[in-house]
């Protein structure tokens, strides 16, 4: 299919860890990419091809894909880290780009 | 400073048009190609079009296909989105964004965006 699913709506606790994931036959073929999002700004990128982060994004975001499910952590997560993530890829003829829906997460 | 800066966006009527700009500063221009990516109230994000860095193709989200295109002016480091027969469902913050890597890469990574621009299409 050419689309993207992300989990529903996701609370950590200050200092906890939470994974994230983006589901679509997509990911067989093409890296996800995940982005955060807050009110008002622009969204950010925090993790690219297998697992690798911009700079100034902390450790504690990493990302792995297995098989059709790219999953995104925050280990230690902080307040600053509450926001929406989105996962992208594209689709199968790599022309189009996806965005999955989304998934808010609450610190 | 590399920055992208969306200009262009407003309240439109139902079939009517607006073309957004996207004028960049701080990189070499010419050598990436350029997407437009929108996020209708209360939604997700969605993906619109991509223009290649010297203009020769561009590809486009079904919901758009036909009455948006995308362009590109390089003497003027500026990306166009020209959109026609716009619908109520077009009504988003559009962005304009930057993918991480040059010329014949194509990605869906992106390094770079704008602040966002909104077009309203309401009677």
């Amino acid at each position: 299919s050419s689309e993207l699913t992300q989990d529903p709506p996701v609370s950590v606790a200050l200092g906890q860890t939470v994974r994230i994931t983006c589901q679509g036959d997509s990911l067989r073929n093409f890296y996800a990419t995940w982005y955060q999002h807050k009110p008002g700004q622009a969204p950010k990128l925090v993790m690219y091809d297998r697992n690798d982060r911009p700079s100034g994004i902390p450790d504690r975001f990493s990302g792995s894909t297995s098989r059709s499910t790219a999953s995104l952590t925050i280990t230690g997560a902080q307040a600053e880290d509450e926001g929406d993530y989105y996962c992208n890829s594209r689709d199968r003829s790599g022309q189009r780009v996806l965005f999955g829906g989304g998934t808010k997460v609450t610190v | 400073q590399v920055q992208l800066m969306e200009s262009g966006g407003g309240v439109v009527q139902p079939g009517k048009s607006l073309r957004l700009s996207c004028a960049a500063s701080g990189f070499a221009f010419s050598s990436y190609a350029f997407h437009w990516v929108r996020q209708a109230p209360g939604k997700g994000l969605e993906w619109v079009a991509v223009v290649s860095y010297d203009g020769t193709n561009d590809f486009y989200a079904d919901s758009v296909k036909g009455r948006f295109t995308i362009s590109r002016d390089n003497s003027e480091n500026t990306v166009y989105l020209q959109m026609n027969s716009l619908r109520p469902e077009d009504t988003a913050v559009y962005y304009c964004a930057r993918p991480y890597c040059v010329r014949d890469c194509y990605s869906h990574t992106y390094d770079i965006w704008g602040q966002g621009t909104l077009v309203t299409v309401s009677a």
